[in-house]
């Protein structure tokens, strides 16, 4: 059974630009979650999605969005990027919004 | 919101010993989870808890939830330099409001052969 896939797996940005990162989740799974994982803050929750609808967010600025497909699959997006911004961006999927997570290998963002 | 105290920050340790950390929070939780994640890799899920009181094994590996709720600790027996990495606690409660996973800062083991 595949795991979670994210890509890219890197991804350099400017400063103001926006981007869009991929995650496919394990077969059968609803529940999309995404985390920001930084060494500063550690991981972060930022939102869950389940059945293409956003049930959770974290405490994050609106320009961090995501969405989900009825496959399952989702992406996030950020909008005007921040040097703040660089991190490693995990996607974790699940059976249910309560079950055990699984995460992907993520996506580094780095922003110059 | 909700805060999870992981401890030791870091542990430095002789392959063949006992480890143990443990996970506290100001507020309860439903469900406990513990990661390990390794450079350049997502966390991997090591054991998952959903009642208060459990103790669960994987392999070298137990943990348990807490009876109040509040806290939970991981042990690890006979360490193995491949158990080198960092250990998430993560923690859950479904009771409406942000329900993401709360993570605690990690702890970085190190095993000195």
């Amino acid at each position: 059974k595949a795991g979670v896939t994210q890509t890219p797996r890197y991804l350099i940005k400017t400063r103001g630009q926006q981007v869009t990162l991929s995650c496919s989740p394990i077969s059968g799974h609803r529940s999309v979650s995404w985390y920001q994982q930084t060494p500063g803050q550690g991981l972060q929750f930022l939102f869950e999605y389940f059945s293409e609808t956003q049930r959770n967010k974290g405490n994050f600025p609106g320009r961090f969005s995501g969405r989900q497909f009825s496959n399952s699959r989702s992406e996030m997006n950020v909008s005007t990027l921040e040097l703040g911004d660089s991190a490693l961006y995990l996607c974790a999927s699940s059976l249910g919004v309560s079950a055990e997570a699984f995460f992907g290998q993520g996506t580094r963002l780095t922003v110059v | 919101g909700q805060q999870l105290n992981q401890s030791p920050q870091s542990m430095f340790i002789q392959e063949g010993e006992d480890v143990s950390m443990n996970c506290t929070s100001s507020s309860i939780f439903n469900t406990w989870l513990w990661y390990k994640q390794e450079p350049g890799e997502g966390p991997v899920l090591l054991i998952a808890l959903y009642k208060a009181g459990e103790l669960t094994s994987n392999g070298r590996l137990t943990a348990q939830f807490g009876i109040t709720r509040k806290d939970s600790f991981l042990n690890i027996s006979a360490s193995i330099p491949s158990d080198v990495g960092i250990y998430f606690c993560a923690g859950r409660y479904s009771g409406g409001g942000a329900d993401g996973l709360t993570f605690g800062k990690g702890t970085h083991l190190i095993i000195q052969p």
